[in-house]
């Protein structure tokens, strides 16, 4: 059983670029979410999916756009990359957003020069 | 502003020893949890309180919740090196909707 599949593992963009995180779960989860980790700052929430068909901002959503294409994947593009969007970003998925454990991927570390 | 925070920023203890990890968080809550994540890798759900729930155990976790204090603790008893990992409280909030909120996290060193 995969749960929930990130790619790329790693990535390298130069300032500017655009790129497009995957994220795919294969546990029927209605939710799914995208963070980022910095050091010192634990996770923070860039943007999530409640249900299919739906996305709403979370904490941190400048410069990123995000698209639920079904119910298994939720994307996360970065139209022009920036230094500070470095970091490492997590997709998870779970049955609801209230009261349901979260399954997290192995997360992509994404590095903006 | 992220909702959890946790207390200590770090931690190191002998095995064996037991090690506790405290959360406060802002606002009213539906759910707290708890996740574990070793280096470099994503976060595992260890245990879940609600917030009618006052303490929780599961094998050498013990988990309590005030909301009244808006708080919460983790303990993790008899503490092996395999433990050493960072350890996160998360809280969803109380409206419909809404996604896992974290803390900062603890980290956590268990020397043998």
């Amino acid at each position: 059983n995969a749960g929930v599949t990130q790619t790329p593992k790693f990535q390298v963009l130069k300032t500017g670029q655009s790129m497009t995180l995957q994220c795919a779960q294969d546990m029927n989860h209605n939710s799914m979410y995208w963070y980022r980790q910095d050091p010192g700052m634990g996770l923070r929430l860039i943007y999530y999916s409640a249900s299919e068909g739906t996305t709403d901002k979370g904490e941190v959503p400048n410069g990123y756009n995000v698209s639920r294409l079904n119910k298994r994947e939720f994307s996360l593009r970065l139209e022009s990359a920036a230094p500070s969007q470095t970091s490492v970003y997590f997709c998870a998925s779970s049955d609801w957003t209230g009261g349901t454990e979260a399954f997290f991927g192995q997360g992509t570390r994404l590095t903006v020069v | 502003s992220q909702q959890g925070e946790e207390d200590p920023q770090a931690l190191s203890i002998q095995e064996g020893e037991n090690a506790t990890m405290n959360c406060s968080y802002k606002t009213s809550i539906n759910n707290l949890q708890w996740y574990r994540q070793n280096s470099g890798r994503g976060l595992v759900h260890l245990i879940l309180i609600r917030s009618n729930e006052r303490e929780k155990h599961s094998g050498r976790l013990r988990v309590t919740l005030d909301t009244s204090k808006k708080s919460s603790s983790l303990l993790i008893t008899a503490s092996r090196a395999a433990d050493t990992a960072s350890y996160f409280c998360a809280t969803d909030a109380d409206q419909a909707g809404t996604a896992l909120i974290f803390g900062k996290g603890t980290t956590l060193s268990v020397s043998s």
